[in-house]
This record gives C-alpha cells, sequence and structure tokens, in this order.
C-alpha cells in the first residue's frame, strides 16, 4: 500500500483544467522533501513531467504545472489534449523508511 | 543521447536467483546516482532499489531488503540488480533509470531517463 495518496482516475473533456492530487504525510511531503511527477502512456516507460514541485522540463508544455503544500501536492493539466490520457505517478523521498516512494498512480481519460 | 538498456529478463522459478543488468550511455555514468523501478502487470510504480554515483551508499524498498542486491561498475558503464530467492509477487518489468542533475540524496531527486524495462516472470 502506497503512502502517497493519488485519486485511482480523473477526467475531463478536450480543453478543460484537470488535477490530480498526491497526499503523503510528516514523514515525506510533510518533511520538505520535493515531489516529482511523472506521465506513463500506455506500454511505454514513465517520463519525468515536473520535478523539484513546479519545475518542467525542457520539452514539458507550459500546460502542465505542478504545485505543493504542507503534506500534499498537485499537478494541473490545462488545455487537455487527447495526448494527455496516460496514467500519472508522484514521488518523493520518505524519511522514515529512507526510500523513494511512488504514489499508486492516476489515470488520466479525456472524454 | 542518454540510452538506457537493460538486460533480458524471462522466466525464472521461485526461489532461484536471476542478475539483470543495465548499459547505459550518452552521459557521465560515474556522476549519477541509478535506480531499479519496477511495474507488475497492470500495477503501478514500485520502487525497488538505488545507488549513489560512487556505490558507497544503497537503499531498498522493504519487500527486496535481504534478498536483491544493487551494484554499479562505472568503469564498465552498468548498473545491475542480483535477484535471489525470488517470489512469484516479483513478477514484474523492471526499469533500469538515471537521478536527475544535482541529486545530492540519490532517494530524494527525481529521475530523469528510464530504459525501456525487461520482463521477469516468477513462475513454476
Amino acid at each position: 500500500q502506497s503512502v502517497l495518496t493519488q485519486p485511482p482516475s480523473v477526467s475531463g473533456a478536450p480543453g478543460q483544467r484537470v488535477t490530480i492530487s498526491c497526499t503523503g504525510s510528516s514523514s515525506n511531503l510533510g518533511a520538505g522533501y520535493d515531489v516529482h511527477w511523472y506521465q506513463q502512456l500506455p506500454g511505454t516507460a514513465p517520463k519525468l513531467l515536473m520535478h523539484g514541485n513546479n519545475h518542467r522540463p525542457s520539452g514539458v508544455p507550459d500546460r502542465f504545472s505542478g504545485s505543493k503544500s504542507g503534506t500534499s501536492a498537485s499537478l494541473a493539466i490545462t488545455g487537455l489534449q487527447a495526448e494527455d490520457e496516460a496514467d500519472y505517478y508522484c514521488q518523493a523521498h520518505d524519511n522514515s523508511l529512507t526510500a523513494v516512494l511512488f504514489g499508486g498512480g492516476t489515470k488520466l481519460t479525456v472524454l | 543521447q542518454v540510452q538506457l538498456v537493460e538486460s533480458e529478463g524471462g522466466v525464472v522459478q521461485p526461489g532461484r536467483s536471476l542478475r539483470l543488468s543495465c548499459a547505459v550511455s550518452g552521459f557521465t555514468f560515474s556522476s549519477y546516482g541509478m535506480h531499479w523501478v519496477r511495474q507488475a502487470p497492470g500495477k503501478g510504480l514500485e520502487w525497488v532499489a538505488a545507488i549513489s554515483n560512487d556505490g558507497s551508499k544503497r537503499n531498498y524498498a522493504d519487500s527486496v531488503k535481504g534478498r536483491f542486491t544493487i551494484s554499479r561498475d562505472n568503469s564498465k558503464n552498468s548498473l545491475y540488480l542480483q535477484m535471489n530467492s525470488l517470489r512469484v509477487e516479483d513478477t514484474a518489468v523492471y526499469y533500469c533509470a538515471k537521478a536527475g542533475p544535482g541529486v545530492v540524496v540519490v532517494t530524494a531527486g527525481e529521475i530523469d531517463n528510464w530504459g525501456q524495462g525487461t520482463l521477469v516472470t516468477v513462475s513454476s
């Protein structure tokens, strides 16, 4: 059982805005550790989407943005496009486990 | 460009061992921490292990601690995962992955490049 909690699914129509939440605890997000986000298209390896809470790697559209506050973080996608349909994962360090944590993943469906 | 190429996985019986390797190119391997991450069929990502750039620090998920060993050979630009006492629940696609630049604590930073993954099936 992942200790970073994400909603199993979210959906939105093309052009709309959706957010994906990632809830942790005092030993990970609440301890000040950064959250990172990954996008996994069907049948492919994950791709880094956001690092250090709100930094987009080169090539990631500015339709994607990230934020973090306390024990929670979120990924926002504006101007939804069909190509955004994928699984999204948050990741952070956990101090008590001395380990990397991934959220359970959120499946984004573009209606 | 960065390339991470895992060795072929395969089918192995429960209790047996398997060693995965990952050949890397396109970056200075000895400067970066590395990870193994796995994904069971139809499931989410699960971090397995991480190693610092010089191999001095290693961390493991509780689910594999004492059974799996991560190692690296910087002279060969290669990362390894020795998997012993394999269980059915270890069945997954295993990804070799590179830590991002400027990451001091490997388990705290981002993963900026991933291999294509290799399927390991543990079954009798």
